[in-house]
Parts: structure tokens; C-alpha cells; sequence
């Protein structure tokens, strides 16, 4: 198992640009979350998704959208980036999406975006 | 709403000292705690976990017990090692929640 993947390992975008951070997963998993890491905030959750067909907004959703057309694939898209966007981006997957006493999520490498 | 609370670092210690990383929670119902680790230029990997109160979570010679009276889930290492240089995240899950909660982080960094 490639266990979550993330592509690309760094991005830099100039503001107003539109892109897409990929995330894949082959464990089967049901749950599927982005979170972004910044400095002193720890992990901010942007958007997650229960299943394929099935996303909702997670503290930070603005700027950014999400789809799950299939269980493995959950990517998500900028718009239009701001340098308020510059962060790093992890997205995570877990076996379970609700009803058990503990989830394990696992996280991919990372995306490092730069937006100036 | 659920929060988590962990000390501020950066943490500094010499190799085999004794570390801890105190973390404190709160949520509504019986969360289940995590530790996360993360080493420099990685993503998270899980430490240890506890679902229930008075579980003790261990891996790696890292300890940490739930603590339902002091809302508590300090992360403990007898001998620390360089290679335990990392940021670790205190983390909680609420009840039927999926979504996992994350303090802030604590760099801890170990010197030979």
C-alpha cells in the first residue's frame, strides 16, 4: 500500500492563480480530511468528507473547494490563491466515519504552497 | 465546543533526559486522545491513543494516561533520544465525531 499521497511536494502561485493539490488514498478509507499547518495553530481542518458524494466544511472552508467523486481521490482547489493561503497542507484518511470509540487517521507528506 | 490545550514550546533537552508535554481537554462526553508525532519534513504519524479513562497509551518508550479528573493527557519519556526531535500534537475525538481536534504542537528538540 502507497498508504495517502499527495502531490505536488511544493507549489508556488502568484496571487489571483487557481490550482489543485491532489490526495489519494488505497486503504478503502471512508473518511478524507484537508487541514492546513501554520505556524502556532496547529492543524486547522478545511473541509472533510464522509464517502464518496459526500463533503461538508470543516473551521477554516473559505477560499477553498473540495469534491470525493471516488473513495480513493480528494482533491482540493483554490480559486483564486491569496498570500493568506500560504501554508502547508496535509491531507489525512481514516477507516472509519463515525459510530467507533477511536479513528486513526493517517496523514499523507504534505503540500507546501507558497502564494505571492 | 472541544479544545485542546498543550504546553507552548520549543522544548529543549539534552539526550536521556526526562521529557514531559502536558496536555489538557475539554469536550463534551468521553473523547478518546491521541499523541501525533511529527519528524522534519513529514506528515503526522500516530504515537499512542487512549480511549477510555484511565487507559494508559504507549509506544515507542512514550507514555500517556487519561486522566477523566484533571481532563488530562501528558505525554511521558523516561530517556529521551535525538531522534526523538519532532513536533508532537496532542489530539481528541468527541463521541461518534469523526473529526479529530489538535492542540498547537510542541517542538521538542533533543541534543546529543
Amino acid at each position: 500500500n502507497a498508504g495517502v499521497t499527495q502531490t505536488p511536494k511544493f507549489q508556488v502561485l502568484k496571487t489571483g492563480q487557481s490550482m489543485t493539490l491532489q490526495c489519494a488514498q488505497d486503504m478503502n478509507h471512508e473518511y478524507m480530511s484537508w487541514y492546513r499547518q501554520d505556524p502556532g495553530m496547529g492543524l486547522r481542518l478545511i473541509h472533510y468528507s464522509v464517502g464518496a458524494g459526500i463533503t461538508d466544511q470543516g473551521e477554516v472552508p473559505n477560499g477553498y473547494n473540495v469534491s470525493r467523486s471516488t473513495t480513493e481521490d480528494f482533491p482540493l482547489r483554490l480559486l483564486s490563491a491569496a498570500p493568506s493561503q500560504t501554508s502547508v497542507y496535509f491531507c489525512a484518511s481514516s477507516p472509519r466515519a463515525s459510530g467507533s470509540s477511536y479513528n486513526e487517521q493517517f496523514f499523507g507528506p504534505g503540500t507546501r504552497l507558497t502564494v505571492l | 465546543g472541544d479544545s485542546v490545550t498543550q504546553m507552548e514550546g520549543p522544548v529543549t533537552l539534552s539526550e536521556e533526559a526526562f521529557l514531559t508535554i502536558n496536555c489538557t481537554y475539554t469536550a463534551t462526553g468521553y473523547p478518546s486522545l491521541f499523541w501525533y508525532v511529527q519528524y522534519p519534513g513529514e506528515g503526522l504519524q500516530l504515537l499512542l491513543k487512549a480511549t477510555k479513562a484511565d487507559d494508559k497509551g504507549s509506544n515507542k518508550g512514550f507514555e500517556a494516561t487519561y486522566r477523566k479528573e484533571t481532563t488530562s493527557f501528558h505525554l511521558e519519556k523516561g530517556s529521551v533520544q535525538v531522534s526523538d526531535s519532532a513536533v508532537y500534537f496532542c489530539a481528541l475525538k468527541a463521541g461518534s465525531n469523526y473529526k479529530l481536534t489538535f492542540g498547537k504542537g510542541t517542538l521538542l528538540t533533543v541534543n546529543p
